[in-house]
């Protein structure tokens, strides 16, 4: 019954490579995000797609690119992976692009070294 | 800019009451949201203010003054589980929610 599910949950990797994780949701939602939580927790988000059209895009370098097959799904590829790219990625989802109450995954952390 | 200001830490025994403030300056605000999120977990929703006062659910409690741009969670008859990160979040209604820089709960028995 998981609700936002991300696949894998843990990715560990050497600088320069190429990278993706995957995120569904079963809960109907309209709306997905993908968040980066860095080592001292502070949660930020990097992009957010509203029916599988990107709505949100946080200044996040052209080296992660979201995907979004239909509104069920939205993965991440993370291009010539760098150390400061280390740091958990959480997927969430909502109702609508408004919503103040998100669901999220169980988070996927990524070890760059 | 936006910022959310929250303590880093708090400490509490169990069966307490412990509070857990957050300040804010957003471009835009609709509303507060309350989120925990235990070590290794996922942030989980409790809790929204859109109007000033407090918003009751069960042993926790968040109150939202938009006049001081301050809000706070409440959390009554402490248990060793409650010891977790709290963040509060800023609706600021430009489609996203902008996170505080998240309180750490330790709870002692």
């Amino acid at each position: 019954d998981t609700a936002v599910s991300q696949t894998p949950k843990y990715l560990v990797t050497q600088m320069g490579n190429d990278k993706s994780i995957k995120c569904e949701q079963n809960l109907g939602h309209d709306t997905m995000y993908w968040y980066k939580q860095d080592s001292k927790k502070f949660l930020k988000i990097m992009f957010s797609y509203n029916n599988k059209e990107l709505i949100i895009n946080e200044t996040v370098p052209n080296r992660f690119s979201p995907k979004s097959p239909d509104k069920a799904h939205l993965n991440l590829h993370i291009n010539s992976l760098e150390l400061g790219d280390s740091a958990v990625y959480f997927c969430a989802s909502s109702q609508e692009p408004t919503s103040y109450e998100q669901y999220f995954g169980p988070g996927t952390r990524l070890t760059v070294t | 800019g936006q910022s959310l200001e929250q303590p880093s830490e708090v400490t509490a025994v169990e069966g307490a009451i412990v509070q857990i403030n957050c300040t804010y300056q957003t471009s835009g605000f609709y509303g507060l949201s309350w989120y925990q999120q235990h070590d290794g977990g996922a942030p989980t929703f409790l809790s929204y203010n859109a109007l000033d006062g407090l918003e009751e659910t069960g042993r926790f409690s968040s109150f939202l003054s938009r006049s001081d741009s301050y809000g706070y969670l409440l959390l009554q008859e402490l248990q060793m589980k409650d010891s977790a990160s709290y963040f509060c979040a800023v609706n600021t209604g430009f489609q996203k929610l902008v996170f505080g820089t998240g309180t750490r709960l330790l709870v002692s028995p």
